[in-house]
């Protein structure tokens, strides 16, 4: 089973930031969390990941608590195709249920 | 640069047929590989992974089985298909040695299997 915690669903307006919460309070300390999305009926794209620290990319940020215990995923400027389920997994390859992002005009 | 490739894209078979779904991946050399399935309207369900020629493991036991004949080439299989095995089928790789956990999953297009 997959061990990270997240909300079923959340919504965002256009052009908002989009923050989507994630739980890992089992992660050991050389996993790292990894964020994936999914847009309907296609495979999930690699959208960043991180250990410590707080990461960006041209995609989205990564904020990371010190206690390793959650994560937010950051999307600064979300756009309607930005719609999708989104996951967070910690370590390499067991998939949770996701967070399905509605980007509302 | 690395790309992936499943066929066929969609495929709808009778119950009690076998399956034979192929995956390969180019550009790249030792691949982690994976299979996972994706019921309708659910998450994704790991299958099997591989780190080397002929190393599976399985994760759910089940009606299917997985071969890894050649480095970048993953097979999932099944002699009998029942109806719950229908599903959006998805191979992943990743890079590095044995799970290395650094180094994000990288998918292909899926095949969207319908058993009838």
């Amino acid at each position: 089973d997959a061990k990270t915690t997240q909300p079923p669903s959340m919504d965002c307006a256009e052009g908002r930031a989009a923050n989507l919460p994630c739980n890992h309070s089992t992660i050991s300390g050389n996993e790292y969390v990894y964020w994936y999305r999914q847009i309907h009926s296609q495979g999930p794209q690699y959208i960043i990941h991180g250990l410590k620290n707080n990461e960006t990319n041209e995609m989205a940020s990564l904020i990371i608590t010190e206690d390793r215990k959650s994560s937010t995923l950051i999307l600064p400027h979300a756009t309607l195709r930005d719609t999708a389920v989104y996951y967070c997994i910690e370590g390499g390859m067991r998939f949770g249920a996701g967070t399905r992002l509605t980007v509302k005009p | 640069s690395q790309t992936i490739h499943q066929w066929p894209a969609t495929l709808v078979q009778p119950v009690g047929s076998p399956l034979s779904l192929e995956c390969t991946v180019e550009g790249t050399s030792n691949p982690n590989l994976y299979w996972y399935r994706q019921a309708a309207g659910r998450g994704l369900q790991l299958l099997f992974y591989s780190v080397g020629i002929g190393q599976i493991s399985s994760e759910v036991p089940q009606n299917l089985s997985a071969s890894r004949p050649q480095d970048r080439q993953f097979i999932l299989s099944s002699k009998k298909l029942l109806l719950s095995d229908s599903g959006f089928y998805l191979c992943a790789w990743s890079a590095g040695r044995a799970l290395d956990y650094n180094s994000p999953l990288h998918f292909g297009n899926g095949t969207r299997l319908t058993v009838t």
